[in-house]
């Protein structure tokens, strides 16, 4: 089945520091990926759509000049949490759905942020 | 905006018995998706089973079905012959096209 990537799983910065997260889809192409965010005992909660080739579409209350997203490419996207605070500590997920269809969305395995 | 709520925050179950997770959703969309994600202690999300609404079926996969009421907007999930296995939180979610919104979840306990 389609698979997804995500790295690092894990990662401990400091305050004042920057992040960069990882989305790849292993064997298929995605023109559309998602990033979510997911507090402890909480939903996930959509941060912001990433679209190959243009601009990221983010939800309301999300600062895109923290969560800075790259899709540069059909089966790459990052997420780089910018200037880190401990706030910023959460479970970080992205998906991405196969450009055919109405595939379901995949998910990675989850990137967990502490930020010290 | 479409909205998914899960009104059962914990549930519980005794193994080998059935249970069934509620889920309904707001939409103004006749053509969509709906989803049961399991969320284990791993975080991995684990799709378990889909709908679309423009099928009357109600989906099933093994032990997991659904039964998709579209005009009350409910879908809920079942599990028969619950496993220790199954203990995760379980998420409904809803897509009309592009990204998919999740309710709060349900956290399922399966006593042995």
């Amino acid at each position: 089945g389609a698979v997804v990537s995500q790295h690092p799983s894990r990662v401990i910065c400091k305050s004042g520091t920057s992040v960069k997260i990882e989305c790849r889809s292993l064997d298929f192409q995605a023109t559309t990926m998602f990033w979510y965010r997911q507090f402890p005992k909480q939903s996930l909660m959509l941060m912001a759509t990433s679209n190959e080739g243009s601009k990221a579409t983010y939800e309301q209350g999300v600062e895109k000049d923290k969560f800075l997203i790259n899709h540069a490419s059909l089966t790459l996207s990052t997420l780089t949490v910018t200037s880190a605070h401990p706030e910023d500590s959460s479970f970080y997920i992205c998906s991405a759905r196969e450009d055919r269809g109405n595939s379901p969305l995949h998910f990675g395995n989850g990137t967990r942020l502490t930020v010290t | 905006a479409q909205t998914v709520t899960q009104s059962q925050p914990e549930m519980s179950v005794q193994e080998a018995e059935t249970v069934t997770l509620s889920c309904t959703y707001d939409t103004s969309e006749s053509d969509y998706y709906l989803f049961w994600y399991k969320q284990p202690p791993s975080r991995q999300m684990i799709l378990v089973i889909r709908q679309e609404a423009y099928k009357q079926q109600n989906a099933t996969e093994n032990r997991f079905s659904v039964n998709f009421q579209k005009a009350a907007k409910s879908f809920s999930l079942k599990i028969s012959d619950s496993q220790l296995g199954d203990a995760a939180m379980y998420f409904c979610a809803y897509r009309r096209s592009g990204d998919m919104r999740f309710g709060a979840g349900t956290r399922l306990t399966v006593k042995p």
